[in-house]
């Protein structure tokens, strides 16, 4: 079946950093890819997506490319805020299987000042 | 605009009781997905409802049903509770069969002790 992998955490960074959190998916079909961040006490929110191979999604100052070769969506952005704390979770949707979404475990990231 | 809203936000009951759960969807968005998230761990799919019916469905006992509503709003039941249900059940909302465009709710907090 599909499913979606994700560096463990907690990611520990200093501010104006560079964040990268690695995600690798499996999926029998052309599945569209996904960030999502749960910030503390709040539902998820889409952050960027990407819907076919090469593809660049991004927001924010986030982005992720769709690599179909290495089968990953690797989450980057150059320089994280405090305000960028949060949960940030690797997802994807199978068009071949339906619409529903197969998540990671989440990355759970700490900026400090 | 009204966001996708939950109701309770948070919940405790005994284990072997049973427990509802409601949303209401964004406006303008017409099918409703429900997700339990353990503690530390991604959101898991349980069903999808889309014009009153259920289109979808993770893999959850029957225990876990669900109905949608002329208006679109959803519930979940859960009977026979386990402390294992003890979770953040989170609903989204999207627009048709559009699967990139899912919007969460701030979750139902479900204690069962």
């Amino acid at each position: 079946g599909n499913s979606v992998t994700q560096m463990e955490g907690p990611v520990t960074l200093s501010e104006e950093a560079f964040l990268t959190i690695n995600c690798t998916y499996t999926a029998t079909g052309y599945p569209s890819l996904f960030w999502y961040v749960q910030y503390p006490g709040e539902g998820l929110q889409l952050l960027l997506k990407a819907t076919k191979a090469d593809d660049k999604g991004s927001n924010k100052g986030f982005e992720a490319t769709y690599r179909k070769e290495t089968t990953s969506f690797h989450l980057e952005k150059g320089s994280v805020q405090v305000s960028d704390s949060a949960v940030y979770f690797c997802a994807l949707s199978d068009h071949n299987y339906g619409q529903n979404f197969v998540f990671g475990p989440g990355t759970r990231l700490s900026v400090l000042p | 605009d009204a966001g996708v809203t939950q109701s309770p936000t948070h919940l405790i009951k005994t284990r072997g009781q049973q427990v509802t759960l409601r949303c209401s969807p964004k406006s303008g968005h017409d099918t409703v997905s429900w997700y339990q998230q353990a503690l530390g761990q991604g959101p898991q799919f349980i069903f999808q409802y889309y014009e009153e019916e259920e289109r979808q469905r993770g893999n959850f006992p029957d225990r876990f049903s669900g109905h949608q509503f002329p208006n679109y709003s959803s519930e979940l039941n859960v009977n026979a509770l386990l402390l294992g249900d003890s979770a953040l059940y989170l609903c989204a909302s999207s627009l048709g069969r559009d699967p990139y465009e899912q919007y969460f709710g701030p979750g139902t907090r479900l204690t069962v002790t």
